[in-house]
């Protein structure tokens, strides 16, 4: 079966420092695999989708950006982080075999102060 | 208008009630839907998949989805104190959108015994 590995769990970070998460998956291969944002009493949205090493497609402008250095390997980065980045960040992979299902990480918390 | 509409509740129900969760949209495009439980702090995990209109069953939580209304609801029967959580709908339009889904803002459930 398919697991999915987020970390860190929990961090608080100063305003204008950098920003790491961490994501692999485990059990398939060539996921496609995603970074959702949640805000406090606000629905997931989508950041940014990749369907293979080294191809990242943002969906929405901001202080973030996403690599894929590996197959099941996905980062989410900021090199100056504001207060507006806070929220709660999911990495996410589909189903690998075309439907529109995915399957969420635990999540890593995020707090700028 | 947002895509999606979700009713933010909250809800608080007695156990062994009948639970009703709904979403409206209004984009056309969507034809899988989707139903995912949060617990606290925790990643969303799949409830509810289909992509048809009708109802679809799984122990006790049934889907139904009406595309000519482009309305979907999750129903809980039994509902027991383990189904407190926030639950999010969620809709995606196929083909090459991957799993670039539209969540609605969630609904926060508390079953107390």
């Amino acid at each position: 079966s398919q697991t999915i590995h987020q970390w860190p769990a929990t961090l608080v970070q100063p305003v204008g420092s950098p920003l790491s998460l961490e994501c692999t998956v485990e059990g398939t291969s060539n996921p496609n695999l995603y970074w959702y944002r949640q805000a406090a009493g606000r629905g997931l949205q989508l950041l940014f989708y990749s369907v293979g090493i080294g191809q990242i497609s943002s969906e929405v402008p901001q202080n973030l950006s996403a690599s894929r250095p590996q197959d099941r390997q996905f980062i989410l980065s900021s090199k100056k982080l504001l207060l507006s980045d806070s929220g709660f960040y999911l990495c996410a992979h589909d189903s690998g075999s075309g439907g529109n299902t995915i399957y969420f990480g635990e999540g890593s918390w995020l707090t700028v102060v | 208008q947002k895509e999606v509409e979700q009713d933010p509740g909250p809800l608080s129900v007695p156990e062994g009630a009948i639970v009703s969760l709904n979403c409206t949209y209004s984009n056309s495009a969507f034809q899988y839907f989707m139903w995912y439980r949060q617990y606290s702090r925790k990643g969303p995990e799949l409830l509810m998949y289909t992509y048809s209109s009708g109802n679809k069953e799984d122990g006790r939580f049934t889907a139904q989805v009406d595309k000519s209304s482009k309305y979907i609801s999750l129903f809980i029967r039994d509902s027991q104190p383990s189904d407190s959580a926030t639950y999010l709908c969620a809709m995606g339009a196929g083909g090459t959108s991957y799993g670039k889904l539209t969540f609605g803002q969630g609904t926060i459930l508390t079953v107390h015994p």
